[in-house]
């Protein structure tokens, strides 16, 4: 069982609809958790961080985090053309607090 | 303000050659961290220093080397470079209470 699991899509949506993007993570310890963005050929991103149980709003990402279900997910709202890219989901773990990465999910919105 | 920066941001080696990626910060941030990338494999953690004068195996460190140099700088080294290798070499840095890590632009590297 991979560490960090995410389904790699592609996912599909039309523009305007609501892409909904998720994680689960095996390390009950897990304390910190990312989402980042990242386009063809360049860098991640960081566009999301949670580090409790709920959801956290910012502009049209929603982060929401449930530590029981070792879950965490991504709505992306009013998903536009440029937000087509691979969304990482990353989790902190151990003493170090390392980050480890998901796979990753493509999303593509199209017009 | 750069940020993060890498260079080379492209190179070619044979096998058997030897190189060192090059990454800078001006975030002033403690901790700083190598990846590698590949298809189908993520973003893997080869080395870390969670602050000057300190450096850490993180999960691939084979074939690797790293220096701390400064607060601002730390390089990876390939001593004998291999074609498993091949791969996207990204840089981040992360202020340790925060957790969150930013990333440079990369390094892709090619090695035959």
């Amino acid at each position: 069982q991979k560490e960090v699991e995410q389904n790699s899509g592609p996912l599909s949506v039309p523009e305007g609809a609501i892409a909904s993007l998720n994680c689960t993570y095996s390390d009950r310890g897990s304390q910190s958790f990312f989402w980042y963005r990242q386009y063809s050929g360049k860098s991640p991103e960081l566009i999301m961080s949670i580090y409790s149980n709920g959801d956290k709003e910012d502009g049209r990402f929603t982060a929401q985090l449930n530590k029981a279900s070792q879950y965490v997910s991504l709505l992306i709202r009013d998903s536009q053309p440029s937000d087509s890219a691979t969304y990482l989901c990353a989790v902190t773990r151990g003493a170090g607090n390392m980050l480890t990465f998901g796979g990753g999910t493509r999303l593509m919105v199209k017009p | 303000n750069a940020g993060v920066t890498q260079t080379p941001k492209f190179q070619v080696l044979k096998t058997g050659q030897s190189m060192t990626l090059q990454c800078a910060q001006d975030m002033n941030h403690n901790s700083m961290y190598w990846y590698r990338q590949d298809p189908g494999m993520g973003l893997r953690l080869i080395y870390y220093s969670a602050s000057e004068g300190t450096t850490d195996k993180g999960e691939v460190p084979n074939g690797y080397n790293v220096s701390r140099l400064n607060k601002r700088e730390f390089s990876l080294r390939l001593e004998s470079a291999a074609p498993s290798q091949t791969s996207v070499y990204f840089c981040a840095t992360g202020e340790r209470a925060r957790r969150s890590q930013y990333f440079g632009p990369g390094t892709r590297l090619l090695v035959l």
